[in-house]
């Protein structure tokens, strides 16, 4: 399994756009890279995923290089109910078992 | 059901006693996690269900845990005597698995909120 190496926590002000990288430099080619985000007292649910160079939902962008050796999971104009915990997880889905790291704390001020 | 269900939702029992969480996954998902969360930790990975394959065991950190699940259908997470130091969420996932190419998204219940007195 492609090991994922996340910063352990990050600050930001509300409006401001943050950025959060994560490593995975034994990505195989089959694998997708997925985020996560968990609320205080939630279980974590999908956020968005990607393949290669970026993907844009209504929540989020998420950036990969050709290389797809790391993803940066990009939140706009963050708002205090950004503050979360963010998860990077890699994996060609299937029979294979995907299993979540420590995670991102972002922490959103006024 | 609509979504992944667990029971119960908060449990509280005293350090020695055996507890029994359930979780219902959703319906015709293959694979089914358990994970622990500690307060303010993250997710650490218990034990996983793919159909009717054996089950990875690797993350359970003592005998004293042990997790059953029936096909594609129920699982029940077992701690026996149990100690201060398993209080936690237990969080339980499932999958839909063999999306081929695809990741498919874990779907997790609500938790188990256990608390060892």
């Amino acid at each position: 399994l492609a090991k994922t190496t996340q910063p352990i926590s990050m600050d930001s002000y509300e409006g401001q756009e943050v950025n959060i990288t994560c490593s995975h430099n034994n990505i195989a080619t089959n694998d997708y890279i997925t985020w996560y985000q968990q609320f205080p007292s939630q279980g974590p649910r999908f956020i968005i995923q990607g393949y290669k160079t970026k993907v844009t939902n209504e929540v989020a962008s998420l950036f990969i290089p050709a290389d797809r050796k790391s993803s940066t999971l990009s939140l706009p104009r963050v708002s205090l109910s950004d503050t979360a915990v963010y998860y990077c997880l890699v994996g060609d889905g299937g029979f294979q078992k995907l299993v979540f790291g420590t995670g991102t704390r972002l922490l959103v001020s006024p | 059901g609509a979504g992944v269900s667990q029971s119960p939702s908060n449990k509280v029992t005293e350090k020695g006693k055996d507890v029994e969480l359930r979780c219902d996954p959703i319906s015709g998902h293959t694979a089914l996690y358990w994970y622990r969360q500690r307060l303010g930790q993250g997710l650490e990975f218990l034990i996983y269900f793919q159909g009717n394959s054996a089950p990875d065991k690797s993350g359970l950190p003592s005998d004293r845990f042990s997790a059953e699940r029936t096909g594609e259908s129920v699982s029940t997470l077992t701690i026996q005597r149990t100690q201060q130091e398993d209080s936690a969420v237990y969080l339980c996932a499932s999958q839909y698995g063999g999306s081929g190419g695809l990741t498919d998204t874990q779907y997790f219940g609500p938790g188990t909120r256990l608390t060892v007195l």
